[in-house]
């Protein structure tokens, strides 16, 4: 069965550190990949989305960067974090099997910038 | 792009009564449509989905969604909460590579 990894659970950081967060899949190849950013109190904005290895989309300008140096493996940084990147950070993966349209979201990581 | 709305923000209903949880989208163009779940500190869990062919899905926990084509609607309904029901619920949709989310609702069950 497929499973997705995703840490660390919490982080805090200050402002200006650099930022590093790991997302992983097993059982499955070829994932379609995602990062998604929860503020406090509101919906889902999607980051960044992959389709392949070193395929990156970004949605939304902003001082984070995404890489997928393997076909599982989507990684979100940042080499400067700003109080404004404070949020809940999920990683989610979709199959390309048209039957199976969903995603499937990872356990999230609690950032917070002081 | 896909715009999904979801206009209440918070829902407070009694146990064992009825709740309805509404989910407007823009476009009915070729879209996959699934509503989720998240408890505190978690990730989202699919909670649905509509695909094609039956415009009425259920959940293995007795929710249920109905797909309205010309209202551009996937309204999430339960005829009997519990207390374990207490969650916050996003509706989304998908369209080519992209999901997008409601803002989600916060479903209060009421002891």
């Amino acid at each position: 069965s497929q499973t997705i990894h995703q840490w660390p659970a919490t982080l805090v950081q200050p402002v200006g550190s650099p930022l590093s967060l790991e997302c992983t899949v097993e059982g499955t190849s070829n994932p379609n990949l995602y990062w998604y950013r929860q503020a406090a109190g509101r919906g889902l904005q999607l980051l960044f989305y992959s389709v392949g290895i070193g395929q990156i989309s970004s949605e939304v300008p902003q001082n984070l960067s995404a890489s997928r140096p393997q076909d599982r493996q989507f990684i979100l940084s940042s080499k400067k974090l700003l109080l404004s990147d404070s949020g809940f950070y999920l990683c989610a993966w979709r199959t390309r099997d048209r039957g199976n349209p969903e995603a499937f979201f990872g356990q999230g990581t609690r950032l917070t910038v002081v | 792009a896909q715009s999904v709305t979801q206009l209440d923000s918070q829902v407070p209903v009694f146990e064992e009564a009825p709740v309805e949880l509404r989910c407007n989208y823009s476009s009915s163009v070729s879209v996959y449509l699934f509503w989720y779940v998240q408890y505190p500190n978690q990730g989202l869990q699919l909670l649905l989905k509509y695909l094609s062919g039956s415009t009425l899905v259920e959940s293995i926990n007795g929710f249920e969604a109905e797909f309205n084509k010309s209202q551009t609607s996937f309204h999430l309904r339960k005829p009997s909460v519990h207390i374990s029901d207490t969650a916050e619920y996003f509706c989304a949709v998908r369209t080519g590579n992209q999901f997008y989310f409601g803002t989600g609702t916060s479903l209060t069950v009421i002891p």
